[in-house]
């Protein structure tokens, strides 16, 4: 059974940078088979796809082009989890933040918790 | 990007009823579309993947239909637990995109 931890601030200040977690068990983040994904939620936009990080013989990222200058994702192998990291925040970017297994037919199989992160001073 | 289209956002019904909820595309794909439902302070989770293939344990009064732009999402029988927010999300091609979702409420 796939399960995914996420951890990370709740409350960050504007211009500051978001860094969110995602520990994977049951999985692993160096899958042939699957992608590591971030999504966001908000009353305004809605679910919102973020980025995703994959490997297949190397390692690759697709981002969404509304954050693409401002965000990474990073996969760690060591402790088989990947991050969010999200700069230059502004309260546009409060949200609840998701990150999910992508599998068979690209679909979100598994999701984390979910984490409300509010930008504020 | 691929817009997705979801209609209604709103929708009253009782137990017992057969609903129908649309994902429109802006542009045609093939079956790589998906259905979430989604309670209060939950994730969202999944249902149908690939337009009509139910995931393992979901009850089988949920299906999916389409292909090209049009998609479908049906509940045969609306149970009490079925009360919840559903959302579209296509999968063809990143940048991925959801549905702004309906809200299924008791009648």
């Amino acid at each position: 059974q796939v399960q995914l931890q996420q951890s990370g601030p709740g409350l960050v200040k504007p211009s500051q940078t978001l860094s969110l977690t995602c520990a994977i068990s049951g999985d692993s983040v160096s899958s042939n088979s699957a992608a590591w994904n971030w999504i966001r939620q908000s009353p305004s936009r809605g679910l919102e796809w973020l980025g995703r990080t994959y490997y297949r013989s190397k390692w690759y990222n697709d981002y969404a082009l509304s954050v693409k200058s401002r965000i990474t994702i990073n996969p760690d192998t060591s402790k088989n989890q990947f991050s969010l990291h999200l700069n230059s925040l502004t309260p546009e970017d409060t949200a609840l933040y998701y990150c999910a297994r992508e599998a068979t037919a690209n679909s979100l199989d598994y999701w984390g918790q979910g984490t409300l992160v509010t930008v504020s001073s | 990007d691929i817009q997705m289209t979801q209609s209604p956002s709103s929708l009253s019904a009782s137990v017992g009823d057969r609903v129908t909820i649309t994902c429109r595309a802006s542009q045609s794909f093939s079956n790589y579309l998906n259905w979430y439902q989604q309670k209060p302070g939950k994730a969202p989770r999944l249902l149908i993947y690939a337009a009509s293939s139910l995931k393992s344990g979901v009850p089988s009064r949920f299906s999916g239909s389409g292909s090209g732009t049009d998609f479908t999402l049906t509940i045969s029988s609306l149970q009490p637990e079925d009360f919840a927010t559903y959302s579209c999300h296509q999968s063809y091609s990143p940048p991925y995109t959801f549905g702004q979702g309906t809200k299924l409420e008791i009648k």
